[in-house]
């Protein structure tokens, strides 16, 4: 079964560095998204990203943050300066088709441990 | 009242046993709904989406509650191997993808 994967599964910065995740979708799907948890709480929905460009965010995904498909495979996230509070598993999720009841399905995450 | 609301349990049940979770959600005008299990430290696997007729996987069926806002699963013959945390997971208004998830029910199954 296709699926979603992420690397690295776990990712030890210095606050105030850059960090990147990178994610590869499920290949013949089109809409992307990041989700983050924060230990010991729920999953939250940072951006959505459909034809090169954002389509949904929330109030986390602030300016430190940015997405990217810098090609046909890879969507990538960016923290341009991190802070303590950054430390999360991040989600990276795919789902098929246009339609807005299309499940999402789940990458196993990179654990960001910020120092 | 939060967005999307879960009793968090645990529910400790022994295998065989039928339970029951439900699932609370403030937007009327969600469209659309899903079950994903979580387990410990892992991602949300999903379980499976929730239909306005409910429907039905195996042990598992789906059910939503639209005038009280609320869905339900509900498993059938628990095995040991359903002990996780079981997510609910609302998108909002129509055309909007991102999902909403409630805090999740942990469940444990017991021998």
């Amino acid at each position: 079964e296709p699926e979603v994967t992420q690397t690295p599964s776990h990712q030890v910065t210095q606050m105030g560095q850059e960090v990147i995740l990178r994610c590869v979708p499920i290949s013949n799907h089109l809409y992307f998204y990041w989700y983050r948890q924060i230990l010991g709480q729920k999953v939250e929905f940072l951006v959505s990203f459909y034809n090169n460009e954002i389509s949904e965010k929330s109030e986390i995904f602030d300016d430190q943050f940015s997405v990217e498909r810098p090609d046909g495979s890879n969507f990538t996230l960016k923290i341009r300066s991190t802070k303590l509070e950054d430390s999360a598993m991040y989600f990276c999720a795919s789902s098929p088709r246009q339609l807005s009841n299309q499940p999402q399905h789940f990458g196993d995450g990179t654990r960001l441990s910020i120092l | 009242r939060k967005e999307v609301e879960q009793d968090p349990g645990p529910f400790n049940v022994p295998e065989g046993a039928t339970v029951a979770f439900n699932c609370t959600y403030s937007n009327s005008a969600s469209q659309s709904f899903f079950w994903y299990r979580q387990d410990c430290r892992k991602e949300p696997k999903l379980l499976m989406s929730v239909y306005s007729s409910g429907n039905e996987d195996g042990r598992f069926t789906a059910q939503l509650n639209r005038a009280s806002q609320y869905i339900s699963l509900l498993i059938r013959d628990s095995k040991l191997s359903d002990s996780a945390t079981y997510l609910c997971a609302v998108n909002g208004d129509t055309g909007r993808r991102a999902l909403t998830f409630g805090s999740g029910t942990r469940l444990q199954v017991q021998p």
